[in-house]
């Protein structure tokens, strides 16, 4: 049962246009959402993250979105740059007791933008 | 500040041979957890540990396993090596116990079992 997902596999963007990457869950328990931004054979670097309790979070380009009555978060990347290429993961983490140190993965999102 | 650091960076096993796996965390980070990444299943939590004591555990089987040291170090072990073992191991360190702070990873250990 895919808990997190990330329903676009890949996405291409011209440089200096918004990049909007969409995740989805399905779990009412989870209330602390990241993304991570990966390059190939590296380990996921931490972008952006935010609570149940707020809707938004802003961090220079980047600003992530969360419609808990939608269970659905976005990230917002403006103005994309062409470093910004690399896949995208949205990830999501529950309340204590058996989410001890448990992030639950989506599938990623490959983002590619253009010069 | 450094970050977390994991060796080795490569290594190739046969299959039934056994591996261990290191993390060095964060400096004050006291949790760490340790994921499998695959093409097929994507990035996959394994278990995390917490003073020592392991306290979440994912849905492998049981010649997956780990522990952590008093100085926060960590080590996960799989033994009995298949050809599926084939992966990217990532750990993963954070602050406290509880609360959820962000995990930092390290850059992990491609592991090849042939």
């Amino acid at each position: 049962d895919q808990q997190v997902k990330q329903n676009s596999p890949s996405l291409s963007v011209q440089e200096g246009r918004i990049s909007i990457l969409n995740c989805d869950y399905t779990n009412s328990m989870f209330d602390y959402f990241l993304w991570y931004k990966k390059y190939p054979a590296e380990g996921p670097t931490f972008l952006i993250s935010i609570s149940s309790i707020k809707d938004k979070n802003e961090d220079g380009r980047f600003t992530v979105f969360l419609n808990k009555s939608a269970k659905h978060l976005s990230l917002h990347i403006v103005p994309s740059q062409p470093g910004d290429s690399a896949v995208y993961f949205c990830a999501a983490s529950g309340a204590g007791g058996t989410s001890y140190g448990k992030l639950t993965f989506g599938q990623g999102t490959i983002l590619t933008v253009h010069p | 500040k450094a970050g977390v650091t994991q060796t080795p960076r490569y290594l190739i096993k046969t299959r039934g041979q056994q591996v261990t796996l290191s993390c060095s965390p964060i400096s004050g980070h006291r949790s760490v957890s340790w994921y499998q990444q695959t093409p097929g299943q994507g990035l996959q939590f394994l278990f995390e540990y917490f003073s020592e004591t392991q306290r979440n555990k994912g849905n492998f089987p049981g010649r997956f396993s780990g522990r952590q040291f008093s100085n926060s170090r960590s080590e996960m072990n799989v033994s009995t090596l298949e050809l599926g073992d084939s992966a990217l191991y990532l750990c993963a360190s954070k602050r406290a116990g509880d609360s959820q702070e962000t995990q930092y990873f390290g850059p992990g250990t491609r592991l090849l079992v042939l």
